[in-house]
């Protein structure tokens, strides 16, 4: 069955300190992979996506993911992490397009000063 | 641009009555909106799929004579929550894809906490 996998439930770092998001998947061919942001009171954010090609993506607000098919990985990072990115963060897959979206179960990042 | 609203953003209702949430996209046409459900500290559940004018695809386990989705013009969905009962309580969420967008992009509301008493 096509599932999306977050190891990590929760993630503390300080401020200024690199983060890195893991998220795998399992599907029959590799899927469509999306990495969204959730804040309270606001909608999910797509941060990036990769679908085909360079297997580095660089996505909004300073992140980047690296897709990596011998892993069937999917992480995000960030250099320097600010307050601000405090958040839900949830990997998603499809196996198509227009196919619809499996979600991880996210990863909350809390953020110390 | 791309933005897509829920109303309302948060509801209680009593047990045994039924409870509308819209879900619009403002700035642009949605040929496709979909239905998520949301439990505290979980991740997001597809419910059902809903392509304008046409009748909604439910997700196996979902009851579509419970959740009611109605997605009568391209700017609105509806999803009806019928006799509601204390474990319908949730975080529902609605995305929709555009009709000329080639990114396959969702863009997600921001979601209306149902709580059933």
């Amino acid at each position: 069955a096509q599932s999306v996998t977050q190891p990590d439930i929760h993630i503390t770092v300080s401020e200024g300190a690199s983060l890195e998001l893991r998220c795998n998947y399992s599907y029959g061919a590799t899927p469509y992979l999306f990495w969204y942001v959730q804040s309270p009171g606001q909608g999910l954010q797509l941060l990036l996506k990769y679908f085909s090609g360079d297997t580095l993506v660089q996505g909004i607000k300073g992140f980047e993911a690296e897709f990596k098919r011998s892993q069937s990985s999917f992480n995000l990072r960030k250099p320097s992490v600010h307050w601000s990115d405090a958040a839900e963060y949830f990997c998603a897959a499809s196996s198509g397009g227009y196919n619809k979206l499996i979600f991880g179960a996210g990863t909350r990042l809390a953020v110390h000063p | 641009g791309a933005v897509v609203s829920q109303h309302p953003s948060w509801v209680i209702c009593k047990s045994g009555t039924s409870v509308k949430i819209e879900c619009r996209s403002l700035d642009f046409q949605a040929t496709t909106m979909f239905w998520y459900r949301q439990f505290p500290k979980q991740s997001l559940m597809l419910m059902a799929t809903s392509n304008e004018g046409s009748k909604a695809t439910y997700e196996q386990g979902v009851e579509k004579d419970k959740f009611l989705i109605n997605h009568a013009s391209l700017t609105l969905s509806t999803l009806t929550v019928t006799s509601a009962h204390p474990e319908d309580s949730s975080f529902y969420i609605c995305s929709a894809r555009g009709t000329s967008d080639y990114s396959y992009e969702q863009y997600f509301g921001p979601g209306t906490r149902l709580t059933v008493t």
